[in-house]
């Protein structure tokens, strides 16, 4: 098992370009979750998905949209990609998002906005 | 103020060392409690929950004071793969997400 992966691992981007950021587990988890990761700050929730179908602001959302596209895949995209997106993301899944559930983290996506 | 503190360190200690974190919360509504290692430029990965009666998982020995909202993990006889960052994390009901600290940095030294 893959577990949780991320592409890309490294991307620079200039001011106000898109992307989007794939995440995919093979571990059959109903929930999926964005975070962000900024020096100096703990890891933030951008977006979440607690189950198929669904999908919820976190505390960060601003300038980002997700897809939860089918079970195994949770996407994140930038519209227009501002300085202040410059952040190291994670993507993470759980069984299911009640408390006490260990999250599992991808190894992160590392984008640079020029 | 933070919902999670940490002593971001760095904490250098040698090897077989005793060293000793703590991480106080703010949330009372908070739920469950975890620590989580992360090595540099990784992912943040479980090392283990924390429970109110207190842990413990080999070297690693985690508690939880409720009345005082902090907790703790203990590392006996540091080997140098303890070289990490050690996240204080928790959750609450009803919320779906976990809440990070910043993260103490220790290196053990040969």
């Amino acid at each position: 098992n893959a577990g949780v992966t991320q592409t890309p691992k490294f991307q620079v981007l200039k001011t106000g370009q898109s992307m989007t950021l794939q995440c995919a587990q093979d571990m059959n988890h109903n929930s999926m979750y964005w975070y962000r990761q900024d020096p100096g700050m703990g890891l933030r929730l951008i977006y979440y998905s607690a189950s198929e179908g669904t999908t919820d602001k976190g505390e960060v959302p601003n300038g980002y949209n997700v897809s939860r596209l089918n079970k195994r895949e949770f996407s994140l995209r930038l519209e227009s990609a501002a300085p202040s997106q410059t952040s190291v993301y994670f993507c993470a899944s759980s069984w299911t998002s009640g408390s006490g559930n260990e999250q599992f983290f991808g190894p992160g996506t590392r984008l640079t906005v020029l | 103020r933070k919902e999670v503190e940490q002593d971001p360190g760095p904490f250098n200690v040698p090897e077989g060392a005793t060293v000793a974190f703590n991480c106080t919360y703010s949330n009372s509504a908070s739920q469950s409690f975890f620590w989580y290692r992360q090595d540099c430029r990784k992912e943040p990965k479980l090392l283990m929950s924390v429970y109110s009666s207190g842990n413990e998982d080999g070297r690693f020995t985690a508690q939880l004071n409720r009345a005082s909202q902090y907790i703790s993990l203990l590392i006996r006889d540091s080997k140098l793969s303890d070289s990490a960052t050690y996240l204080c994390v928790y959750d609450q009901t009803g919320a779906n997400n976990l809440f990070f600290g910043t993260g103490t940095r220790l290196t053990v030294i040969p």
